[in-house]
Parts: C-alpha cells; structure tokens; sequence
C-alpha cells in the first residue's frame, strides 16, 4: 500500500516550452501533496503545498506564476513549468499524505527535468 | 532559525555490521520524526517514523531513538546488507496534520562488501 506514482519519470525539452508533471496517489487518496525540488546531493527543498480543491501554498521564494500547481482530486496533482528555461533542470518529487492515515508523506519515484 | 541537521555526511559500515546514523534537531516544538532512504535517481522511501511521546521503535532490521532532551534522533540498521546503500535523511514535522516536513541534509551510507 502506499504507492505515490509521477508521470513522465524524465522529460527533455526546450527551453521556453511548458512541462506538465503528474503525481498519483495509486491506493489512498490524498487530500494533501507536496511538491520537491532535489539538485545533485543535496536535500529536498519544498516547493509547495497542493491542497485538493484549493490553491496551492508556495513556499518563500518560489514563483507560483512559473510553478503553477493544480489538485484536481483526491488522487493527482499536477505540476506545470512554465517556460522552463536551463536552470530549472532538476529532479522534482511529489509526496502525498493519506487523508485516512497516518502523518507519514509518502514519495513519488521523482521526475528528472532537463531543459536544453 | 529552525534546522535539521545530521552529525556525518558518509557513513562507510562493513557488509554484516550494525550502522548507526544520527540527527540532531532544533525545533523543540517538533512531534513527528521520520527517516527515509533514498537511492539514486529514485524518490525517498520511508523507513520508520516515531513520535514524540516515544523514546524507541523497531521495524524490521531498524530501531529508531529519540532523545528528547538533547533534541537528538537516530537510525540504527542491524546486520547490513549491499541493499541498504543509499542516503538516509531524518525528517520532522513541527505539527500533527497537514504541515510541511524539514529535511536534513543527509547522510550517504556505504556498505562495504
């Protein structure tokens, strides 16, 4: 139990263009999800909170304009970079919280962006 | 400002050997403490979690301790496997509900064959 899936697991694009990223909870639903952003060897940086049915919330310094960030349902939340450009090449991570459990984020596999 | 941090950044253990990976935490108000292990190019994969009104638990093959008073947490892996090579970040939650986690930096364990 507990499967967070995230759709595609890697993508390559140009630079301007928009990226969509899928994250799904496969047996749980989650009224919660949080979105990561990883660069090599270091730790996960929270990007921001999906909440279901509601506006995302951005943490400080993250563009919610260039992030945009829809949960739609109770099982997927989508994350979209818009115009990406080369430095926003990095391994994105979803989490999702079950809403019928316990306090535990359970993690998506990653999706690795590169923006050429 | 609040922080988790962890005491080693590598950690290297010999095949069989027990390993222990520490974290220290500041945020006196935190209840929630989770440790997960991440393989490269993967996603973190949780391990264990405990709360605050815990001192210990196990799981198979790993305890997790938590010391309130030094504000201390810590990973204990028995009889080590190759498999158990990756990064293992501590993370805590300050709150019970929808609040977000504060990750460590991590801490890279090698098995040694």
């Amino acid at each position: 139990g507990a499967v967070v899936s995230q759709h595609p697991s890697w993508v390559i694009c140009k630079s301007g263009t928009s990226v969509k990223i899928e994250c799904r909870s496969l047996d749980f639903q989650a009224t919660t999800m949080f979105w990561y952003r990883q660069f090599p060897k270091q730790s996960l940086m929270l990007m921001a909170t999906s909440n279901e049915g509601s506006k995302a919330t951005y943490e400080q310094g993250v563009e919610k304009d260039k992030f945009l960030i829809n949960h739609a349902s109770l099982t997927l939340s989508t994350l979209t970079v818009t115009s990406a450009h080369p430095e926003d090449s990095s391994f994105y991570i979803c989490s999702a919280r079950d809403s019928a459990g316990p306090d535990t984020q359970y993690f998506g596999p990653g999706t690795r962006l590169t923006v050429l | 400002g609040e922080s988790v941090g962890l005491h080693l950044p590598t950690l290297s253990v010999q095949e069989g050997d027990n390993s222990i990976i520490n974290c220290a935490y500041s945020n006196s108000a935190s209840d929630y403490f989770i440790w997960y292990k991440q393989e490269s190019g993967k996603g973190p994969q949780f391990i264990i979690d405990i709360r605050s009104n815990m001192d210990k638990r196990q799981g198979q093959r790993v305890t997790v301790l938590l010391n309130k008073t030094v504000k201390h947490l810590s990973l204990q892996i028995a009889a080590t496997q190759p498999g158990d090579s990756a990064v293992y970040f501590c993370a805590e939650n300050p709150n019970f509900g929808n609040e977000k986690l504060t990750f460590g930096t991590g801490t890279r364990l090698t098995i040694i064959p």
